[in-house]
C-alpha cells in the first residue's frame, strides 16, 4: 500500500531533550516536505527536500534541521526542543516539483508533539 | 494581507444543499491551486486540483479567477460525510516546491 508513515504519532517531552520524528514513504517520491499545523495558522512547512541530499528552508525552519540521506526517509530533529514547538507536525511527500505543474502532496498521519 | 485567505465558517448546511466557499490569494503570478479536505485533526488529503477552464468531480465543482484572484469550490447535494475543513492551497509564484495552506473552511452538514 502506498503511504507515508511517520512515528511515533504522539510524543510528550520535556524543553531541551533532544527528538527526532520520522518520516517515510514507499511510493518512491523525490519531493518529501514536513510542516506543523497549529490553530488559527493553518499548515506553515519547516523544511522541504527536492531530492537526495537536497534540503531546503520553509517558512518556520528556526529550532528544526531535517536531513535526506536516502530518498524515502526524511525525519525532523528538534535539537532542543522548546514549548513553542508544542504543534501537530505533519510530513508529505510527492512524485516530484516542476516548475507549474500540479503535484499532489500526500500526507503522513501526523505526530502530535508537547514539550513541556 | 494573507497569501491565501479563506472565510473560516463554520458553514453549517443541511443534507442536500449546495454550498459554495472562496479563497483569495494574493500573489497573481500563482500557477497552481487545489483543494485538499481535512477531517478534525487528520491528516490532508487531496481534494481536487483547479485548472483553469475549471472542472468538475462528481458533486465538487471547482473554478479559478485569476482577474480577481480567487478559486471556488461548490459541493452540490450535500452529505453528512462531506462534514470537514476544506483547504485552499496555491502555490508559491516561481517555487513549485512551496506550497501555501488556507487555514481551511469548516463545513458541518447536518440532517
Amino acid at each position: 500500500e502506498a503511504q507515508v508513515t511517520q512515528n511515533p504519532r504522539y510524543l510528550i517531552t520535556v524543553t531541551g531533550k533532544k527528538l527526532t520524528v520520522t518520516c517515510s514513504q514507499n511510493m518512491n517520491h523525490e519531493y518529501m516536505s514536513w510542516y506543523r499545523q497549529d490553530p488559527g495558522l493553518g499548515l506553515r512547512q519547516i523544511y522541504y527536500s527536492m531530492n537526495v541530499e537536497v534540503t531546503d528552508k520553509g517558512d518556520v525552519p528556526e529550532g528544526y534541521k531535517v536531513s535526506r540521506k536516502e530518498k524515502r526517509n526524511f525525519p525532523l530533529i528538534l535539537e532542543s526542543p522548546s514549548p513553542n514547538q508544542t504543534s501537530l507536525y505533519f510530513c508529505a511527500s510527492s512524485l516530484s516539483w516542476i516548475q507549474g505543474a500540479q503535484e499532489t502532496q500526500y500526507f503522513g498521519p501526523g505526530t502530535r508533539l508537547l514539550v513541556l | 494581507r494573507k497569501e491565501v485567505e479563506q472565510d473560516p465558517g463554520p458553514f453549517n448546511v443541511p443534507e442536500g444543499a449546495t454550498v459554495a466557499f472562496n479563497c483569495t490569494y494574493s500573489n497573481s503570478a500563482s500557477q497552481s491551486f487545489f483543494w485538499y479536505r481535512q477531517d478534525c485533526r487528520k491528516e490532508p488529503k487531496l481534494l481536487m486540483s483547479v485548472y483553469s477552464s475549471g472542472n468538475e468531480d462528481g458533486r465538487f465543482t471547482a473554478q479559478l479567477n485569476r482577474a480577481s484572484q480567487y478559486i471556488s469550490l461548490l459541493i452540490r447535494d450535500s452529505k453528512l460525510s462531506d462534514s470537514a475543513t476544506y483547504l485552499c492551497v496555491v502555490n508559491r509564484a516561481g517555487t513549485a516546491s512551496k506550497l501555501t495552506f488556507g487555514t481551511g473552511t469548516r463545513l458541518q452538514v447536518t440532517l
